[in-house]
């Protein structure tokens, strides 16, 4: 069936190099992204999404590129600092059937000071 | 603003027996969802509410698990007898509307840890 899955477990970066997570996705009529990110012991937080019709968005440090021709999703984080640690979700939906999101499994990201 | 609330944190109960989960979502939203999430997977949709009504609850294993939003506010998750592989991690969310957009952003609570021994 389609599935939404991240290519690495584990990211380890350096305090202030940049980061980049992936993401590839399956199901070709999604049309909405989001990424999240959650801390131990707590709910995913909302970070960044994008929309189909787009192939970039910046936020505050952050940044998603879309490519609907490979599928693939990437969340980039500039400057990484220690609080970004954590675990990363993409999550995708066809908005057109309904905003049912599908998550991925999820990458952690540890950052060495 | 007051983000989604949980109750209880952590939850630990014998097979078969049962539990319950409450949720009170952002002032609001007229969009709540439930999510169980397995240690090291993303969450996976159990149901979704709009107001009192269910919109989703195609992956709600309702001979055991079963939901209510009675007054289209706080809601409850039922899981009747309990199995060993219930033992997840149970979210809620909610979400508002927002115009002409079908996909709103969902805002997560800290989550209901259930242990099944």
């Amino acid at each position: 069936g389609e599935n939404v899955g991240l290519h690495l477990p584990t990211l380890s970066v350096q305090e202030g190099d940049n980061s980049i997570i992936n993401c590839a996705y399956s199901n070709s009529a999604s049309d909405y992204f989001i990424w999240y990110k959650q801390e131990s012991g707590k709910g995913p937080q909302f970070i960044i999404d994008i929309r189909s019709n787009m192939d970039k968005r910046q936020g505050q440090r952050v940044t998603v590129l879309l490519n609907k021709t490979v599928k693939h999703l990437s969340l980039q984080i500039a400057a990484t600092q220690p609080g970004d640690s954590a675990v990363y979700f993409c999550a995708e939906a066809d908005t057109g059937a309904n905003s049912k999101l599908t998550f991925g499994k999820g990458i952690t990201l540890s950052v060495r000071p | 603003e007051a983000g989604v609330a949980q109750s209880p944190r952590y939850k630990i109960i014998e097979k078969r027996q049962s539990v319950a989960f409450w949720c009170n979502p952002i002032s609001g939203h007229a969009t709540l969802y439930w999510y169980q999430q397995i240690l090291g997977q993303g969450p996976k949709l159990l149901i979704q509410f709009q107001n009192n009504g269910v919109v989703d609850d195609s992956q709600l294993p309702k001979d055991r698990f079963s939901a209510e939003r009675l007054k289209g506010v706080d809601s409850t998750l039922k899981i009747q007898p309990a199995k060993l592989e219930d033992s997840a991690v149970y979210l809620c969310a909610s979400s508002s509307p927002g115009a002409g957009s079908r996909t709103d952003t969902q805002y997560f609570g800290p989550g209901t840890r259930l242990t099944v021994l």
